[in-house]
């Protein structure tokens, strides 16, 4: 069954850009999808099918997918950017990563 | 606004039953696939179950195939989960979410699912 495989954590420092990867194979050929997570809150999609935002994300997120690893790129990172990020594709059924804590330093 | 908005969570008893609806508003309910989704407590995202927008079209995770339906309500804007046989490693956050081609763009708050005895 396919796999993806995130970090369990990265740190980044304040205003800096934080990238979380999402490794599968061949995952480039798939739609990624990106949530971002804050404690005791619901997941809210932050990136869908590899590089789009919904509206009312800010434009400092962006993503990108080739080969066996996608990206998140969070540029400028704030304090309330602190949260768990999952990636997600479909492959027969819906699948998700296990997920990064982000922590701003 | 569009809103999505968990209800029926508890504690059960192992081998239980519990039925959780998702009641949706701000949007037209019956042109979306729509999903459970759930949260074990300190754990990631797992994909439980989703319906097509006319129901026709059901899928499961395998860890619930066979104890677990979703169902919806078109009229009445709503999405079940009924959870039959349930064990303790149900034990989540269960949250429905609508679905816009393969990703998950709306979700609710959650309802909170515990089986213990």
């Amino acid at each position: 069954s396919y796999e993806l495989t995130q970090p369990l954590s990265v740190s980044v420092a304040l205003g800096q850009t934080a990238r979380i990867t999402c490794g599968g194979n061949n995952i480039g050929s798939k739609n990624v999808h990106w949530y971002q997570q804050k404690p005791g809150q619901a997941p809210v999609l932050v990136i869908y099918r590899d590089s789009n935002r919904p509206s009312g994300i800010p434009e400092r997120f962006s993503g990108s997918n080739s080969g066996n690893t996608a990206t998140l790129t969070i540029s400028r990172a704030q304090a309330g950017d602190e949260a768990d990020y999952y990636c997600q594709v479909w492959d027969s059924s819906p699948l998700f990563g296990g997920g990064t804590k982000l922590t701003v330093l | 606004q569009v809103q999505l908005v968990e209800s029926g969570g508890g504690l059960v008893k192992p081998g239980g039953s519990l039925r959780l609806s998702c009641a949706a508003s701000g949007f037209t309910f019956s042109d979306y696939y729509m999903s459970w989704i759930r949260q074990a407590p300190g754990k990631g995202l797992e994909w439980v179950s989703y319906i097509s927008s006319s129901g026709s079209t059901i899928y499961y995770a395998d860890s619930v195939k066979g104890r677990f339906t979703i169902s919806r309500d078109n009229a009445k804007n709503s999405l079940y989960l009924q959870m039959n046989s349930l064990r303790a490693e149900d034990t989540a956050v269960y949250y429905c979410a609508q679905s816009r081609a393969d990703a998950f763009d709306i979700w609710g708050q959650g309802t909170m699912v515990t089986v213990s005895s």
